[in-house]
Formats: structure tokens, sequence, C-alpha cells
């Protein structure tokens, strides 16, 4: 176990609808980053922030956005669903704003029919 | 943009036999590298990692990987695979001035007993 929490852990929705994720960080962690894992792109970092702040960002889509609250737990909506929106999305978080080692949760397996 | 490749994608290997994975990255910087390991069903955790110093980096579970700066590599070895070590293993670079990680698509390992 990580420390790092997310939910739900199965998600299933239709295309067009909106969808939001939720990550909890390891206690005492400022940073959360969140991943797209799908079969035919690997890992893919979309983006990351740090005490509340969008620090980093990746390869997100702009129907994606994300936030992190005040007390660190972060969300990552999901809308207009496609059904290539079907992966596994993780969150990871670490102590510090640069990053030399991430914790990651257990995923968040969406799928898109 | 940096890029991790890992040629390996698919590698089935008896028990007892040696393991090496490929890992090779594109970024001229100063980088940090990482192991990440998958095992079915659970969340990614970190097998070893490099900042600096010594090239030859020991993880957990008798995995180790050497960084080779000219070769912009940073294979993975394990001297005698168990069928535990079943698992996807992933490499990843971080710029060290920078937030983001780098993934590669991953090596699904097979381990027959």
């Amino acid at each position: 176990d990580s420390g790092v929490t997310q939910t739900p852990k199965h998600l299933i929705t239709a295309t067009g609808q909106r969808v939001t994720l939720r990550c909890s960080p390891r206690s005492g962690d400022l940073s959360v980053y969140w991943y797209q894992q799908s079969l035919d792109q690997g890992l893919q970092f979309l983006i990351q922030y740090y005490n509340g702040e969008e620090r980093a960002k990746g390869n997100i889509l702009e129907r994606f956005s994300a936030q992190q609250f005040p007390d660190l737990h972060s969300e990552l909506n999901l809308s207009s669903l496609e059904l290539g929106d079907s992966a596994l999305y993780f969150c990871a978080s670490s102590p510090r704003l640069w990053v030399n080692e991430q914790f990651f949760g257990p995923g968040t397996r969406l799928t898109v029919l | 943009a940096q890029s991790v490749s890992q040629h390996n994608h698919h590698v089935i290997l008896s028990e007892a036999a040696s393991l090496e994975l490929g890992c090779n990255y594109s970024y001229g910087g100063t980088v940090n590298l990482f192991w990440y390991v998958q095992y079915p069903g659970q969340h990614l955790q970190l097998l070893l990692k490099y900042f600096s110093g010594d090239p030859l980096v020991k993880g957990i579970k008798g995995f180790e990987a050497e960084f080779i700066k000219s070769k912009f590599s940073f294979n993975l070895r394990k001297p005698s695979v168990q069928w535990s070590d079943t698992a996807e293993y992933f490499c990843a670079v971080n710029a060290n001035t920078g937030n983001q990680f780098y993934f590669g698509t991953g090596t699904s390992l097979t381990v027959i007993p």
C-alpha cells in the first residue's frame, strides 16, 4: 500500500458524459500527478499540481481538467467522453515540487461505452 | 521533448534465468532515472532509482540497473528471476530541472516455473 488512494476503482459511463476521478495523496505529500495508461500509448503524464497550483502539464486534452484542493486531494475531470478515453488513470504523489520519487495509487479504470 | 524507449515489449523466461530489460532515453541534460514495477492487479512500485554517483544502482528484490551516460541507457538486470517477478516493468526519466516524468511503454515479463 503506497498511501495514495483513488476513487472510484472502476467507472463505466457512456460517450459524451462527464466524470470526476478523485485522488488523496500520501500524508504530507504536496505534489500530485495524474497519468493515463492505455494499451497503445503506455503511461502518459497528464498534469501536476503542487500545493494547490498547477506546475506542469503533459499530454492533457482540453476536455480534461484537474484541480488540487486546500486539503491537497486532487480531482481529474473528464468531459465529453469518447471511446478512446477508456484507460487506467493513475494518481501519484511526492513530498516536494522537484520530483525524486513518486508514489502511485491503485488507479481508476474508466470504461467508456 | 524527452522520450523513453523500452525495446522489449514481452519477455518470457524460465525461473533462474537471467534478466536484462533495455531502456534508452533521449535527453541531453542531467536526468533522474527510475524503474517501476507493476505486479498483476497492483499499483506501480519503485524498484530502483538513479540520481547521481555510482552508475550501478541496486534496488529491491535483487534487481539492479546500470546507467551508461554515453549510451543514454539504464538497463534493468536480475541474475536469477523467480516466478514472483512476473509483472510489467516501466522505465522512467525525469529531467533534473523539470517536473515531468516520461515513462516507457513497459515490458511485460512472464516467468515460467
